[in-house]
């Protein structure tokens, strides 16, 4: 079965640092970009950003360049996002999603990550 | 790169059929055959229900269709049934600068 199996929710303080990760299987993990999507509490879909694991080619919405890093082990077979500081204004729940063929077929369960003081 | 445009809402009742707009400009949706569309229902993950303007992936109802012209893509539902009611959102590519934008996202509720 090909399934993207992300880590579980977490809990932090602003100005902390955060890595999620998300994990595929099923499929060959370096041949499909991964993708990431926030969405806020009540909120719609925002496109973050997406990397292709066979050689960590990376690109950014405009929207988070500078504010999350996305990243990838192939030898894993897993990508990350990351936070050098958190901010209230983070707490949302992540998504990643496999890409093909302009679209993105298999999406994760989530990880709800929460910022509060 | 702006969101697309949609309904917030739309609703039908069972048997019916439904459209859901999705307006983007001359720099997405007008410029790729790239657009899809994801259902989620409360709580959940979304799915991918339309890919590349009209294509449905494998186990996707036939009830479940697309189409575009010009900036604004369109998703119909018909025959309408309970298991439909759910948020929809459709998704463009919009070139190497932004890759790609999310619509505002369209609540479905059946009557």
């Amino acid at each position: 079965e090909v399934q993207l199996v992300q880590s579980g929710a977490e809990v932090k303080k602003p100005g902390e640092s955060l890595k999620i990760s998300c994990k595929g299987s099923g499929y060959s993990f370096t041949s499909y970009w991964i993708g990431w999507v926030r969405q806020m509490p009540g909120k719609g879909l925002e496109w973050m950003g997406i990397i292709y694991p066979g050689d960590s080619d990376t690109r950014y919405s405009p929207s988070f360049q500078g504010q999350v890093t996305i990243s990838a082990d192939k030898s894993i077979s897993t990508a990350y996002l990351q936070w050098s500081s958190l901010k209230a204004s983070d707490t949302a729940m992540y998504y990643c999603v496999r890409h093909s063929t302009g679209a993105f077929d298999i999406w994760g369960q989530g990880t709800m990550v929460t910022v509060s003081s | 790169q702006s969101a697309l445009t949609q309904p917030a809402s739309v609703s039908g009742s069972p048997g019916q059929s439904i459209t859901i707009s999705c307006t983007g400009t001359s720099s997405d949706v007008g410029s790729y055959n790239l657009v899809s569309w994801y259902q989620q229902h409360p709580g959940k993950a979304p799915k991918l229900m339309i890919y590349e303007v009209s294509k449905r992936p494998s186990g996707v109802s036939n009830r479940f269709s697309g189409s575009k012209s010009g900036n604004t893509a369109s998703l119909t539902i018909s025959g309408l049934q309970a298991e439909d009611e759910a948020d929809y959102y459709c998704c463009s590519y919009a070139g190497s600068s932004s890759d790609y934008v999310f619509g505002t996202g369209t609540k479905v509720t059946v009557l």
